[in-house]
C-alpha cells in the first residue's frame, strides 16, 4: 500500500542552526502538506503545497519557513534558523486533487525535531 | 481563533460498550468532516469522513453523525476494543485547508 515517508525521524538541533525535513509523499498525489503538533498540542496547518507553489500557509509558517519540491518525488520543508518552540512532531501529508473525492489526507509518522 | 474544537481531552471506556467522541466547529464554510486515529509515535491515520451534505456515515463499528444547525460531529465507536485505545482527532475541510481539533484520547479498558 503507499505510504508518504518522512525523514528523518527525530533530529535534534541547535538553536540558530538550519534544518531540512524531507517526505516522500505518495506518487500520483498533487496536494502537499505540512502539519505540526508540538508535544500535548493540537495538530497545527503550516502549508500546502499545489502545482509547484504554495497555495496556502498559516501564520506560524513566517518567513524562517520554506517549503519545496525539488523534483519529482521529495517535498521538504527548511527551517532557517530554529528556536526553541520549533521543537515539534511535523507531519508531512498529501491528498489527490480535492474535486469531489473524500479529501483524505495521507500522513506521514512524523518527524520529531528537538531544539536544544 | 480554534476553528475545531474537541472539548474532551480523554475518554475511557469499557471494552464492548459505546465510545461517543464529540466535536464543535465553528467555520459553515466546513464542506467535509474526518476523523483521524492517531497511535504514538506514527502519523494520524484516516478512519471516517462525512460531507457536509450527509448527516450519518457508517462504515463497520464507527459511525460518523453530522448536525449542521448545532455544527457539532460526533464519532460512534460499537464495540470498542481495545485496539481502538488511540488519539482521535476530528477535521473538517474548505478549499484544501484542514483544520485539526486537539484531540481526544480515547482509553478502551479491558
Amino acid at each position: 500500500e503507499p505510504e508518504v515517508t518522512q525523514t528523518p525521524s527525530h533530529q535534534v538541533t541547535q538553536m540558530g542552526q538550519e534544518v531540512i525535513l524531507r517526505c516522500v509523499p505518495i506518487s500520483n498525489h498533487l496536494y502537499f502538506y505540512w502539519y505540526r503538533q508540538i508535544l500535548g498540542q493540537k495538530v497545527e496547518f503550516l502549508v500546502s503545497f499545489y502545482n509547484n507553489e504554495i497555495s496556502e500557509k498559516s501564520e506560524i509558517f513566517d518567513d524562517q519557513f520554506s517549503v519545496e519540491r525539488p523534483d519529482g518525488s521529495n517535498f521538504t520543508l527548511k527551517i532557517r534558523s530554529t528556536k526553541l518552540e520549533d521543537s515539534a512532531m511535523y507531519f508531512c501529508a498529501s491528498s489527490e486533487d480535492r474535486g469531489w473525492n473524500t479529501g483524505e489526507l495521507f500522513f506521514g509518522e512524523g518527524s520529531r525535531l528537538t531544539v536544544l | 481563533d480554534q476553528q475545531v474544537k474537541q472539548n474532551s481531552p480523554s475518554l475511557s471506556v469499557q471494552e464492548g460498550r459505546i465510545s461517543i467522541l464529540n466535536c464543535d466547529y465553528t467555520n459553515s464554510m466546513f464542506d467535509y468532516f474526518l476523523w483521524y486515529k492517531k497511535y504514538p509515535a506514527e502519523g494520524p491515520t484516516f478512519l471516517i469522513s462525512i460531507s457536509s451534505i450527509k448527516d450519518k456515515n457508517e462504515d463497520g463499528r464507527f459511525t460518523v453523525f453530522l448536525n449542521k444547525s448545532a455544527k457539532h460531529l460526533s464519532l460512534h465507536i460499537v464495540p470498542s476494543q481495545p485496539g481502538d485505545s488511540a488519539v482521535y482527532f476530528c477535521a473538517a475541510v474548505t478549499g484544501n485547508q484542514f483544520y485539526f481539533g486537539t484531540g481526544t484520547s480515547l482509553t478502551v479498558i479491558p
